[in-house]
């Protein structure tokens, strides 16, 4: 088993549409990562978080550190947001733990 | 403008030949890593360097080699010893390693070998 998993791992929608993906991981975590990568390869980094939740623009990021999971939302979905949405945990070391992505297409 | 570059996008090459793909960094940052990502995977952890001229594996570090002389450089050479080398590659770097510190990455670089 991964120790890190996304879920769902292929999403389509319509535009408008609130989307929601999902990260579930099994060890210990200093914070947990949220990224997006583009068709082109570039991987954005779009919130950093230990617990809570953080907001930017139509992105929201929630984690729970008792349930070791964490979602991110995207509201009034766009074909512009179409890309890989990857969850990554930094446990005790430097090192980051990747899951395997989620793949959104937006259709408008 | 502060970030991280790549070079080229896209790299070509024959089996047998070693290839250094390029990684600069100006934004002062200690960490340095080189990730491969393969389709429908995660990425893997090939190097990495938490300092100038110190720099460990990473979990397939096999057929890799790299080099980090200069703060702002981490070159890595993919060698013809590397089974499977066609992949998509990505640098990263960040402020400091053993905290939760950002990871900024660069656009990537994709080799293909034939």
């Amino acid at each position: 088993k991964n120790e890190v998993e996304q879920s769902p791992q292929n999403l389509t929608a319509q535009e408008g549409e609130f989307i929601t993906i999902n990260c579930s991981y099994s060890v210990g975590i200093s914070a947990l990562h949220w990224l997006q990568q583009h068709p082109g390869g570039g991987i954005v980094s779009l919130f950093m978080l230990s617990s809570g939740k953080k907001k930017h623009g139509r992105l929201i990021a929630t984690i729970n550190i008792q349930e070791k999971h964490s979602s991110l939302h995207i509201t009034a979905s766009h074909p512009r947001d179409s890309a890989v949405y990857i969850c990554a945990v930094r446990g005790s070391n430097y090192q980051l733990i990747w899951g395997a992505g989620t793949k959104l297409i937006i259709k408008p | 403008d502060g970030g991280i570059t790549q070079s080229p996008k896209y790299l070509f090459r024959k089996e047998g030949q070693n290839v250094t793909l390029s990684c600069e960094q100006n934004l002062n940052h200690d960490a340095m890593y080189w990730y491969r990502q393969d389709p429908g995977q995660g990425l893997r952890l090939i190097y990495y360097s938490q300092i100038v001229n110190d720099f460990q594996k990473g979990d397939i570090a096999e057929g890799y080699s790299v080099s980090r002389e200069k703060k702002e450089s981490f070159p890595l050479t993919v060698t013809s010893a590397q089974k499977n080398p066609t992949a998509f590659y990505l640098c990263a770097s960040s402020a400091e390693t053993g905290r939760a510190y950002e990871q900024y990455f660069g656009p990537g670089t994709r080799l293909t070998v034939t």
